[in-house]
C-alpha cells in the first residue's frame, strides 16, 4: 500500500537526550514536512522540504532538525535544545500543486 | 505569512442535522484551501480542497465554500452522523509553497 510510515508510535526522552522520529513515504512525493501539535491546537509547521537535499525552517524550527538525503526520508532529531519537546509530531508528504497526506504520527513525552 | 483562525473551537450538532464549520484566513495571495478531518490519535485525513478559481465544490455530503472577499472559507456537512465525530481543520497554502493550519473545530454528533 502507498502512504507514510512514521515511527515509532511512541517514544520516551530523558530530558538532555537527542532522539531521532522517523518519517518514510513510497508515494513518490517530491515535498515532506514535519508538524507538531500540542492538547487543543493546530498543526505547526517544523520544517519542509521541497526536494532531495533541500530544507527550509518552518515557524517553530529551533531545537529541531531535519535531514533529507533520500526522496522517500525525511527523520526529524528532537534535541536537548528544544526545551518543551512533549507533543504529538506529523509527518506529511505532498506532490505539486495537491493536498498533503499525513502519518499516523509520533507521540513524544519527557520523562 | 498566513494565520488562519477557526470561529468555534467546539460544536455540537444533533445526528441526521446539517453542520457548518468555518474557517478564516490572513493572506489574499493563498490559492488552495483543504479540510481535513482527525480522530483521536491519528494523523489528518484529507476530506475536500478548493482552489481559489472556484467559489464551492461538493463531494459526498460534504460541501466547501469560498468567499475570496472576506478571506472565508466554510465546510458543510450533510446529515452528520456518529462518524463524523472528530476535530476538523483547515488548511491554507500560497503557490504549495507550505500549509499554514487553524487550531481546530472539535465536532460532536448527539444521537
Amino acid at each position: 500500500d502507498g502512504g507514510i510510515t512514521q515511527s515509532p508510535k511512541y517514544l520516551f526522552r530523558k530530558e538532555g537526550q537527542n532522539v531521532t522520529l522517523s518519517c518514510e513515504q513510497n508515494l513518490n512525493h517530491d515535498a515532506m514536512y514535519w508538524y507538531r501539535q500540542d492538547p487543543g491546537q493546530g498543526l505547526r509547521l517544523i520544517y519542509y522540504s521541497q526536494i532531495v537535499n533541500d530544507f527550509q525552517k518552518g515557524d517553530i524550527a529551533e531545537g529541531y532538525s531535519v535531514s533529507r538525503e533520500k526522496k522517500e526520508s525525511f527523520p526529524l532529531t528532537v534535541t536537548s535544545a528544544q526545551k518543551n519537546p512533549t507533543a504529538f509530531y506529523l509527518c506529511a508528504s505532498s506532490q505539486a500543486r495537491a493536498e498533503a497526506f499525513f502519518g499516523q504520527g509520533t507521540r513524544l513525552t519527557v520523562v | 505569512g498566513e494565520s488562519v483562525g477557526l470561529h468555534l473551537p467546539t460544536l455540537s450538532v444533533q445526528e441526521g442535522d446539517n453542520s457548518i464549520i468555518n474557517c478564516a484566513y490572513s493572506n489574499s495571495a493563498s490559492d488552495y484551501f483543504i479540510w481535513y478531518k482527525q480522530e483521536s490519535g491519528k494523523g489528518p485525513q484529507f476530506i475536500i480542497d478548493i482552489r481559489s478559481n472556484m467559489d464551492k465544490r461538493q463531494g459526498q455530503r460534504v460541501t466547501v465554500l469560498l468567499n475570496k472577499t472576506v478571506k472565508h472559507l466554510s465546510l458543510q456537512i450533510a446529515a452528520t452522523q456518529p462518524g463524523d465525530s472528530a476535530v476538523y481543520f483547515c488548511a491554507v497554502s500560497n503557490n504549495f509553497n507550505k500549509f499554514y493550519f487553524g487550531s481546530g473545530t472539535k465536532l460532536n454528533v448527539k444521537p
